[in-house]
């Protein structure tokens, strides 16, 4: 079971179009991150979303923690090919035992074409 | 420039050798993790230091012995590895969440 759903696994756009990924689950996170990664390459950090129902704004790009802390979403308007990648959510359990640990989701590949 | 430096980049090793991967951060945090990454899996955690202590390790096989002998180091010592341990292997450091993550080791168990 995985404790981090996130959706959809493949997105295939067209330059322009707007998209949203979301990752949701049943458990109660003190911290949600979004990442983004390049082949070969580790995740580096777009955003941390800490309080429920917390909007983040990044240039185009719009992260949403929901107001229980177990879901958020991505929100991209005007994708470009720049933004091709592979976008992944994480967060902390709530009360977990281990400090600083991080469920990940399974990843989104997004892919812009011109 | 990332805050967080993993050597080599690219390893590809025998199953009987014996390597190891580094990892350096600059960041002054005092978390510190090993991630492996396979195809079409999430990311799984394999151990976390805290203040230089293992406070997890997520049943990894004991071919793999992670080292960290201070705050800004960790290393992931490998033997007799087999080929389905062929993956991106990630070092992260936090103090507290977000983790910073280095741009991976790509090894290949040949």
């Amino acid at each position: 079971t995985q404790l981090l759903e996130q959706s959809p696994q493949f997105l295939s756009i067209q330059e322009g179009e707007n998209l949203t990924v979301y990752c949701n689950s049943s458990s109660v996170f003190s911290s949600l991150q979004w990442y983004r990664q390049e082949p070969g390459e580790g995740p580096v950090l777009l955003v941390t979303v800490v309080t429920g129902g917390e909007v983040k704004k990044l240039k185009r790009l719009t992260f949403q923690f929901g107001d229980a802390r177990k879901d958020s979403s991505l929100h991209i308007t005007a994708a470009q090919p720049g933004d091709t990648g592979l976008y992944l959510c994480a967060g902390e359990v709530a009360g977990g035992t281990s400090y600083g640990k991080l469920t990940f989701g399974q990843g989104t590949i997004l892919t812009v074409h011109p | 420039e990332t805050g967080v430096t993993q050597t080599p980049r690219h390893l590809v090793m025998g199953m009987t050798n014996k390597k190891s991967l580094k990892c350096e951060q600059h960041l002054g945090h005092n978390a510190m993790y090993w991630y492996k990454q396979s195809a079409k899996k999430p990311l799984e955690l394999m151990f976390v230091y805290n203040f230089k202590e293992q406070t997890e390790n997520n049943s990894v096989p004991s071919r793999f012995s992670p080292e960290c002998p201070n705050s800004s180091h960790l290393f992931l010592h490998l033997h007799t590895l087999q080929p389905e341990d062929s993956a991106l292997y990630l070092c992260a450091s936090s103090q507290p969440p977000p983790a910073f993550f280095g741009q991976g080791t790509r090894l290949t168990v040949v």
